[in-house]
């Protein structure tokens, strides 16, 4: 089972915001970095977020992250529908010593 | 092209075999920590195992553990994943990921950059 607790889903309409959570432990996100990921259906996964609230060239500054103790989070700003998708963050887990994922957020949106 | 093709996948009996590989182009393969992550079917991403840039650290998830063995070779730009005692519950598509920066491991992984488009295991 996953150690990083999401929401399973989340929605808003074209042009709102959401926000997904992401939750876990001072094993994990409390001391480590963390990502997040973008899963179009059918397709595999793109780095949205890395280092808490970085974004890789080539993603919009509509995706936000921040982190706040052992949580954190994702904004979508300006929903669009090409956002529908799978959203997982992810980071270390150093009780484990490996890495893991969170349960995953479907974005739909109205 | 920065680019990871993995390949390997099949249907595979309870209890059998299988190895994984992945190929890496356009970029240093030997400066990077690469990482194996699985999705079953409809369900979320599983992180299965990693290795730092210079094989020295690896992690395996506890799900696959004691069966799984990671291994890479730098000189043929290719990272591995030997599956044994495979079951059921291993059947899923299988991604190979690489680290946002290099030379970082563990608790100082950034995030996996680039993913590839996956192989698939049937148990």
């Amino acid at each position: 089972q996953s150690v990083l607790t999401q929401p399973p889903s989340v929605s808003a309409a074209p042009g709102q915001k959401v926000t997904i959570s992401c939750s876990g432990n001072n094993s994990n996100i409390g001391i480590n970095y963390v990502s997040w990921y973008q899963q179009l259906p059918g397709a595999a996964p793109k780095l949205l977020i890395f280092e808490n609230n970085k974004r890789p060239s080539g993603i919009p500054d509509r995706f936000s992250g921040s982190k706040s103790g052992t949580s954190a989070t994702l904004g979508i700003t300006g929903l669009q529908t090409g956002d529908e998708a799978d959203y997982y963050c992810g980071t270390w887990d150093s009780s484990l010593s490996a890495g893991v994922f969170g349960t995953g957020t479907k974005v739909t949106v109205l | 092209e920065v680019q990871l093709v993995e390949s390997g996948g099949g249907l595979v009996q309870p209890g059998r075999s299988l190895r994984l590989s992945c190929t890496a182009s356009g970029f240093t393969f030997d400066d990077y920590a690469v990482y194996w992550v699985r999705q079953a079917p409809g369900k979320g991403l599983e992180w299965v195992s990693g290795i730092s840039w210079n094989s020295d650290s690896i992690g395996y998830a506890d799900s696959v553990k004691g069966r799984f063995t990671i291994s890479r070779d730098n000189a043929k730009n290719s990272l591995y994943l030997q599956m044994n005692s495979l079951r059921a519950e291993d059947t899923a598509l299988y991604y190979c990921a690489k680290d946002t920066y290099d030379y970082v491991w563990g608790s100082f992984s950034y995030g996996m950059d680039v993913w590839g488009q996956g192989t698939t295991v049937s148990v």
